[in-house]
């Protein structure tokens, strides 16, 4: 079946650190997301992507930046992490030409924890 | 602008009984109203969807919501529980067209009792 994957699913890093979150789709989708989920506080969006020349920041997009590398690649990547960082990271895409219009579909979710 | 409070962050009920998860809205604009399931260490599954057709969606594994415009709400129902409905569930608002805008709700952890 068609998906969206990301690596890694866990990661431990120190403050300070540069990291990368990369996320790979099979679906064949244009539009791509980043997003973070903190206890309590629902799905914040980071940054989206409607196709590889289009790049908007989302919500909460400071500390952040990202790369749409091709139509299935799209990877998030902290410059110098910091402990408020520590959350679940997700990825989703979207295809609204489907006739599913903006159903989105997520990833399994990156684990970071930020010493 | 725009908003979506979800009424209750735990909500227990005993396996076989009905099950109500409640959420509230605000937009300026016609909205698309989702609900999405996160079972534990997965990511979000779409349930069901609300976009200007039927008010009353039904999507997957029995779940379905009312649409209701005078009340700003669109509240999740299923008849009877089970225990693999355990899982946490989040509300969903954007503008019809612009899922840049989306906005999520904080989510209720829905807890099935044997």
């Amino acid at each position: 079946d068609a998906d969206v994957t990301q690596t890694p699913r866990n990661r431990i890093t120190k403050t300070g650190k540069r990291i990368m979150l990369e996320c790979s789709q099979t679906k064949g989708h244009d539009r791509m997301y980043w997003y973070r989920q903190d206890p309590g506080l629902g799905l914040r969006l980071i940054y989206y992507s409607f196709d590889v020349k289009d790049i908007n920041k989302g919500e909460i997009s400071d500390g952040y930046s990202v790369s749409r590398q091709a139509q299935a690649k799209f990877s998030l990547s902290l410059e110098s992490a910091i402990p408020n960082q520590t959350a679940l990271y997700f990825c989703a895409t979207s295809d609204p030409t489907s006739g599913r219009a903006y159903e989105q579909f997520f990833g399994p979710g990156t684990r970071l924890t930020v010493l | 602008a725009q908003s979506v409070t979800q009424l209750d962050s735990h909500v227990s009920v005993s396996e076989g009984t009905p099950v109500l998860l409640r959420c509230n809205y605000s937009s300026s604009y016609s909205p698309s109203l989702f609900w999405y399931v996160q079972h534990p260490n997965k990511g979000l599954q779409l349930l069901l969807k609300y976009t200007s057709a039927a008010t009353l969606v039904k999507g997957i594994n029995g779940f379905e919501a009312e649409f209701k415009k005078s009340e700003t709400s669109f509240h999740l129902t299923k008849p009877s529980a089970h225990m693999s409905d355990a899982a946490e569930y989040f509300c969903v608002v954007s503008p019809w067209g612009r899922d840049d805008k989306i906005i999520f709700g904080k989510g209720t952890r829905l807890h099935i009792l044997p």
